[in-house]
């Protein structure tokens, strides 16, 4: 089945700091998508984003599909960025629809 | 709008013992899913119903069963629970299979 990785695994940033998230996944997908699951364990939707580019204030993400993999920018980090962020991707195949979610990156910005 | 709602919060349950879990939504969406998150683990899909009337296994389904009882709700069944069953369940919703989900605030169930 389709493999999908998230790096780094851990990621500790000073306040202020940009980072950049990556998701590598083996097959082609159809869907992908991106959430913060904050420190109380609620997932909150950040990008919708099957291929492209998509911005939302300090956040960005690009979707390369033919290459297999998309990046999740995080600029001017705040300490309310902290937790963990998930990659999901989603495909339908004879099999039927399958969602795969990567092992996270968790982050940690300090003030 | 409340938009996906899960209940309970919380649950501990002895082994052997049943339970459902209930999810609705309000956003008038087709395709509903039950994940489980383990610690320090991503999410892995147990069932979803792409409209109302149909559901399908997904990459986790033994021990669980499901019920779509009408278009706002979806619930989780453990018929008889086992220690391995000790996990967070979140409820997913979106207006498409495969489009854009929408998640609930989680259930935290123990299995003693």
């Amino acid at each position: 089945g389709i493999q999908v990785e998230q790096s780094p695994p851990d990621l500790i940033l000073q306040e202020g700091a940009n980072s950049t998230l990556r998701c590598n996944f083996s097959d082609s997908v159809n869907n992908l998508q991106w959430f913060h699951q904050n420190p109380w364990g609620q997932l909150i939707n950040l990008f919708y984003i099957p291929s492209g580019t998509k911005q939302n204030g300090r956040l960005s993400a690009t979707t390369v599909a033919t290459e297999r993999y998309s990046l999740l920018y995080i600029s001017s980090s705040q300490t309310t960025d902290s937790g963990v962020y998930f990659c999901a991707v989603y495909t339908f195949n004879t099999g039927g629809f399958k969602t795969i979610f990567g092992a996270g990156t968790r982050l940690f910005v300090k003030a | 709008n409340a938009g996906v709602t899960q209940t309970p919060k919380f649950q501990v349950l002895k082994t052997g013992q049943s339970m459902t879990l209930q999810c609705a939504q309000d956003m008038n969406h087709n395709s509903m899913y039950w994940y489980r998150q383990d610690p320090g683990m991503g999410l892995r899909l147990i069932y979803y119903s792409a409209s109302e009337g149909t559901t399908d296994k997904g990459e986790v389904p033994n021990g669980y069963n499901v019920s779509r009882l009408n278009k706002r709700e979806f619930s989780l069944r453990l018929e008889s629970a086992a220690p391995s069953q000790t996990s967070v369940y979140f409820c997913a919703s979106s207006d498409g299979e495969g489009n854009e989900q929408f998640f609930g605030p989680g259930t935290r169930l123990t299995v003693l």
